[in-house]
């Protein structure tokens, strides 16, 4: 399976801040790799799609980027609404699978 | 648009039959993939496996000697049975469609399995 490693695991900002998210794959995923938004008792949100492909109705100020191993997910200026927790996810190979999370707190 | 809606009990006993179904509105189930998304507390989200439209199904080897999804095309359904469940088996079990990514998913719902 591939292992997808999210850093940092949680993450303490404040509104107005710019924040980056990082994901590595165990193994070369191309640009196989999404990014999801939770927040309790919800299911997750798909934000970014192949890497750096924003979802339709998904705000600007979230972004991603890389290729290969090594992604970053950024929001450029954090809004109340953006705090909960975000995961990467690879399907260039089967298992599926999913980072860790990162908690994003006040 | 398109909506999900899992179904099915919220307990089950140890060493029977999980099943679920995820019943799909606002468009028919073809051309994407229909998947099963598990997540607990200890191991996060966990990808049980998928149909496509044409048939085909996969499913995460350490689940596969348990898992069969099938569908359902008159009804729009798609289901999970997940066999000889342990206390392990006890998640939030979503159903989810995948293009690209996962972008249209059920809310969830949980599974406990006790006696």
């Amino acid at each position: 399976d591939i292992q997808m490693t999210q850093s940092p695991s949680s993450l303490s900002a404040s509104a107005g801040d710019r924040v980056t998210i990082t994901c590595q794959a165990s193994q070369d995923i191309r640009n196989y790799l999404n990014w999801y938004q939770q927040k309790p008792g919800k299911a997750p949100k798909l934000l970014i799609y192949d890497a750096s492909n924003l979802e339709t109705g998904v705000p600007s100020r979230f972004s991603g980027s890389g290729s290969g191993t090594d992604f970053t997910f950024t929001i450029s200026s954090l809004q109340p609404e953006d705090f909960a927790t975000y995961y990467c996810q690879q399907y260039d190979n089967l298992p599926i699978t999913f980072g860790q999370g990162t908690r994003l707190e006040i | 648009q398109v909506q999900l809606q899992e179904s099915g009990p919220g307990v089950v006993k140890p060493s029977e039959t999980l099943s679920l179904k995820c019943s799909v509105s606002g468009g028919p189930i073809n051309n994407y993939y229909w998947n099963w998304i598990r997540q607990t507390p200890g191991k996060g989200l966990e990808w049980i496996g998928y149909f496509f439209y044409s048939g085909d199904t996969d499913y995460n080897p350490s689940l596969k000697s348990r898992v069969t999804i099938s569908v359902d095309t008159s009804k729009n359904q798609f289901s999970l049975h997940l066999s000889s469940v342990t206390a392990a088996d006890t998640a939030v079990y979503y159903c989810a469609r995948q293009a690209e990514g996962m972008d249209v998913w059920g809310h969830g719902t949980t599974v406990t399995v006790s006696s």
